[in-house]
């Protein structure tokens, strides 16, 4: 199975950048990287994606080495809303299971 | 709304008493899931299915039977269930099939006794 690998948890000051990364280094050309976080044990919610280039939306940003083999998530200022676990998940099209690991607990600090 | 609904939230049960756990989704969408989670074992995907009457198994799909008779309905039903089934349960659709964006529902916590 694909599989990408994260910290478990990291701490973030409220207001500051958070850098959450993560490692593909099995991604195959088509194959995308996706975000989603799980706020307590609510349903996950996407956050953002990405194949090659970098992306950006209103929630964060999403940063792609030239290589593809890892990638960093960045929440531009964090809140203790963004209190949550992060799931980077690897995706390919055509291949219809989406496996899920534990992701990063991100614990914003006040 | 856009948005996937289960039912029940919550559920206590008996082992070897069937159960049913309902997800519908008003988005039109073609792809569906089930998952489970458990601490320290992260999202695990149940079933899957493609579009109405199409259903394939996930990771841990033992114990566990789905149908999609419609294309807004996939429900996951415990035959006999057992205390290993107990879990946090999400149902999840997206217009397509991955990588295409999921919605998750809001969860249904299941214990079995």
């Amino acid at each position: 199975d694909a599989k990408t690998t994260q910290p478990p948890s990291m701490d973030c000051a409220e207001g500051r950048a958070a850098n959450l990364p993560c490692n593909h280094s099995t991604i195959s050309g088509n194959e995308y990287v996706y975000w989603y976080r799980q706020i307590h044990s609510q349903g996950p919610q996407y956050i953002i994606h990405g194949l090659k280039n970098n992306e950006t939306n209103e929630m964060a940003s999403l940063i792609i080495t030239e290589d593809r083999k890892s990638s960093t998530l960045i929440l531009p200022h964090a809140t203790l809303r963004d209190t949550a676990v992060y799931y980077c998940i690897q995706i390919s099209g055509g291949y219809q299971k989406v496996t899920f690991g534990i992701g990063t607990k991100l614990q914003v600090i006040p | 709304e856009a948005q996937v609904t289960q039912n029940p939230r919550y559920l206590i049960t008996v082992t070897g008493k069937k159960l049913t756990v309902t997800c519908s989704q008003n988005m039109n969408h073609e792809y569906m899931s089930w998952y489970r989670q458990d601490p320290g074992l992260g999202l695990r995907q149940i079933y899957y299915s493609m579009n109405v009457e199409v259903t394939d198994k996930g990771d841990v799909p033992e114990g566990y039977k789905v149908s999609r008779k419609e294309k807004r309905n996939f429900p996951l039903i415990l035959e006999s269930p057992s205390p290993n089934q107990t879990s946090l349960y999400f149902c999840a659709s997206s217009l397509y099939a991955p990588p295409d964006t999921q919605y998750f529902g809001p969860g249904t916590r299941l214990t079995v006794l």
